[in-house]
């Protein structure tokens, strides 16, 4: 059982705008710790899309947006294309845990 | 550009011992934090140890705490995970990833190994 909860899944047509959420508690998101969201495509390593809570790293298309608000967030993609076909993750830092941690993960399927 | 690479993957028994190992290339390798992050088999990944860019503070989850040690060679650009005692939970890709963000409760993974692999089986 993961520490952040993510649904397992999740689907939208090209084109149309998806989100996905993360809840955490008083421990990590809660606590104020960052956010930060990773897009894992079949066979390869996480991939940084956002930080800091709602910040794109160079390169990331201005598509993938991120909020953060009292023990969630939330992950938004605009325009959904695929290639956005993959799992997202998040990640916070948990005080009680001295350690960070990650979501369970949401596979994301263009329709 | 980042690079990472990671070695040392294998399969080991159960209370085995492996070493793991992750050269760095592409950035000052001592101004950054590095972590080890391990991914079962159809599962999220799940962080496993960090130690900072001067090697003076680290950091284990609760599963491998007492087990594995985390070092560093910053004059090698080099980081390794010494697993002991290992289990079979212990089984997945391990990934070297490049920390940033200040402080504690900011750091984030910008840049990932391609990842090796334990089994641990008998």
């Amino acid at each position: 059982q993961s520490v952040l909860t993510q649904s397992p899944s999740g689907s939208g047509a090209p084109g149309q705008r998806v989100t996905i959420s993360c809840t955490g508690s008083s421990s990590n998101i809660g606590a104020g710790s960052d956010v930060h969201w990773y897009q894992q495509l079949p066979g390869k390593a996480p991939k940084v899309l956002i930080f800091g809570n709602n910040n794109r790293p160079s390169g990331v298309p201005d598509r993938f947006s991120g909020s953060k608000s009292g023990t969630s967030a939330s992950l938004a993609i605009t325009g959904l294309q695929a290639e956005d076909e993959a799992d997202y993750y998040c990640q916070s830092y948990d005080s009680s845990l001295s350690g960070w941690v990650f979501g369970g993960g949401t596979k994301l399927t263009v329709l | 550009e980042f690079q990472l690479l990671e070695s040392g993957g294998d399969l080991v028994q159960p209370g085995g011992s492996l070493r793991l190992s992750c050269a760095a290339s592409g950035f000052t390798f001592s101004g950054f934090a590095m972590s080890w992050v391990r991914q079962a088999p159809g599962k999220g990944p799940e962080w496993v140890s960090a130690l900072s860019g001067l090697g003076d503070g680290s950091y284990y989850a609760d599963s491998v705490k007492g087990r594995f040690t985390i070092s560093r060679d910053n004059s090698k650009n080099t980081l390794h995970l010494q697993m002991n005692s290992l289990r079979a939970e212990d089984t997945a890709t391990y990934f070297c990833a490049k920390m940033n963000g200040h402080p504690l409760s900011s750091y984030y993974m910008d840049a990932w190994g391609k990842g090796t692999t334990v089994t641990v089986s008998s």
